[in-house]
């Protein structure tokens, strides 16, 4: 357990529906960051939100749209979504934002996401 | 960005010492070394992180090359537990923002043996 949970584990959905995934950090950490996995490939940095505000937006399609009402929730909203976007997402956390280069990151267990 | 290089993947016995390389020869002064393990159907996890000195924790040990341009994780007696992929990481220091941000690899994937 890391303290960063990660709801739902599996996905499956349709490229018409709408659905969010959800990340939730207790351990007092003032930012937090999306990643996404495709099979076979490095992690991608998608987001970054430092005291709820997006600092890092890395050219991600807009039908990913972040939200991060609070230091301690981040939700990633998903709409019309391609097959190609089929991966695992993980949610990740650390106390700043400052990409300090002794901070450590704390990940989920991530969403494995299945777009039909 | 400065790049790491490293063996896609390792075998090792249960119970043997495992070494795992990093190539970094693009390093900067300012770069910390970190890293990084994934499991099977999890996230990653922070394993271990050091700038110049040899490093030890209870996960492993992390051998920094006296010209920083390579690196090597050592776990002291590898367990099944220990089958995963290692991610070497640099880090910027001094900086904040983007340049700091954690950009993975391909890392090397550790099969452990029984």
């Amino acid at each position: 357990e890391t303290g960063v949970t990660q709801t739902p584990r599996h996905l499956v959905m349709g490229m018409t529906n709408k659905k969010s995934l959800k990340c939730e950090q207790h351990l007092g950490h003032n930012a937090m960051y999306w990643y996404k996995q495709s099979a076979k490939k490095p992690l991608e940095l998608m987001f970054v939100y430092s005291l709820e505000e997006r600092v890092e937006n890395n050219s991600v399609p807009s039908r990913f749209s972040p939200e991060c009402p609070n230091s301690s929730h981040l939700f990633l909203h998903l709409h019309t979504l391609q097959p190609e976007d089929s991966a695992l997402y993980l949610c990740a956390s650390s106390q700043t934002d400052r990409g300090l280069a002794n901070e450590k990151l704390f990940f989920g267990s991530g969403t494995q996401l299945s777009v039909l | 960005d400065a790049k790491t290089t490293q063996p896609n993947s390792m075998e090792s016995n249960e119970e043997e010492p495992v070494h795992l390389p990093c190539n970094h020869s693009t390093i900067s002064g300012t770069d910390y070394i970190h890293w990084y393990r994934q499991l099977p159907s999890q996230g990653p996890e922070y394993v271990i992180h050091g700038l110049t000195s040899n490093v030890n924790n209870r996960m492993a040990s992390l051998a920094i090359a006296e010209d920083r341009k390579s690196s090597t994780l050592i776990l002291h007696r590898a367990t099944l537990r220990d089958a995963a992929v290692y991610y070497c990481i640099l880090r910027a220091g001094n900086y904040g923002g983007s340049q700091g941000n954690l950009i993975f690899g391909k890392g090397t994937k550790l099969s452990v043996k029984p």
